[in-house]
């Protein structure tokens, strides 16, 4: 079982409906990183948090440390949005060694 | 472009070859990182550099041999790889006053 597991694996929605990607995790992270990562292999990170709630544009990231769990919402989603969305954290306090989700690969269809 | 430059994007190289990945960034970071991407698989950390030294080698074979000159380049050497070292590899920088981190595009490896 994997320290930081996702779900779903993978996801198809139609354009403009409310995405939610889920994250949870069994190891004491003190942060979490959201990651976006489009077909040729390209990963940019999108949010890191350690607590409550970050937005940037129409992505929302929120977290609950004592439940070790984040949600990634994507409002009004679009095409543009397909790609595989990864959650990773530290695997202990202060430290920049991330464990990795498996990733939830989206697809938004027009 | 998220400022790290990864080359090549693809190799191919047979077992008893030897090349280099190159990764380089120009954002002041500290940190930098070599993943490895399988298929199906999450992504595992090879090796950390804070300040150019070593600080993590996450029981990764000795065929894969990493190189940092200075904080912003490093290298992957790879010599006698197996086909199942196939996979997409990640260099990343990481801030770390934020702990923002930055990846290249990838280098796709095949070995045939």
């Amino acid at each position: 079982k994997n320290e930081v597991e996702q779900s779903p694996q993978n996801l198809t929605a139609q354009e403009g409906e409310f995405i939610t990607i889920n994250c949870s995790y069994s190891v004491g992270i003190s942060a979490l990183h959201w990651l976006q990562q489009h077909p040729g292999g390209g990963i940019v990170s999108l949010f890191m948090l350690s607590s409550g709630k970050k937005k940037h544009g129409r992505l929302i990231a929120t977290i609950n440390i004592q439940e070790k769990h984040s949600s990634l919402h994507i409002t009004a989603s679009h095409p543009r949005d397909s790609a595989v969305y990864i959650c990773a954290g530290p695997r202990s306090y202060n430290t920049d060694k991330l464990i990795f989700g498996t990733g939830t690969r989206l697809q938004v269809f027009p | 472009e998220t400022g790290v430059t990864q080359t090549p994007r693809h190799l191919v190289m047979g077992m008893t070859n030897k090349k280099s990945l190159k990764c380089e960034q120009h954002l002041g970071h500290n940190a930098m990182y070599w993943y490895k991407q399988s298929a199906k698989k999450p992504l595992e950390l090879m090796f950390v550099y804070n300040f150019k030294e070593q600080t993590e080698n996450n029981s990764v074979p000795s065929r894969f041999s990493p190189e940092c000159p200075n904080s912003s380049h490093l290298f992957l050497h790879l010599h006698t790889l197996q086909p199942e070292d196939s996979a997409l590899y990640l260099c990343a920088s990481m801030d770390l006053t934020n702990e923002k981190l930055f990846f290249g595009s990838g280098t796709q490896l095949s070995v045939l």
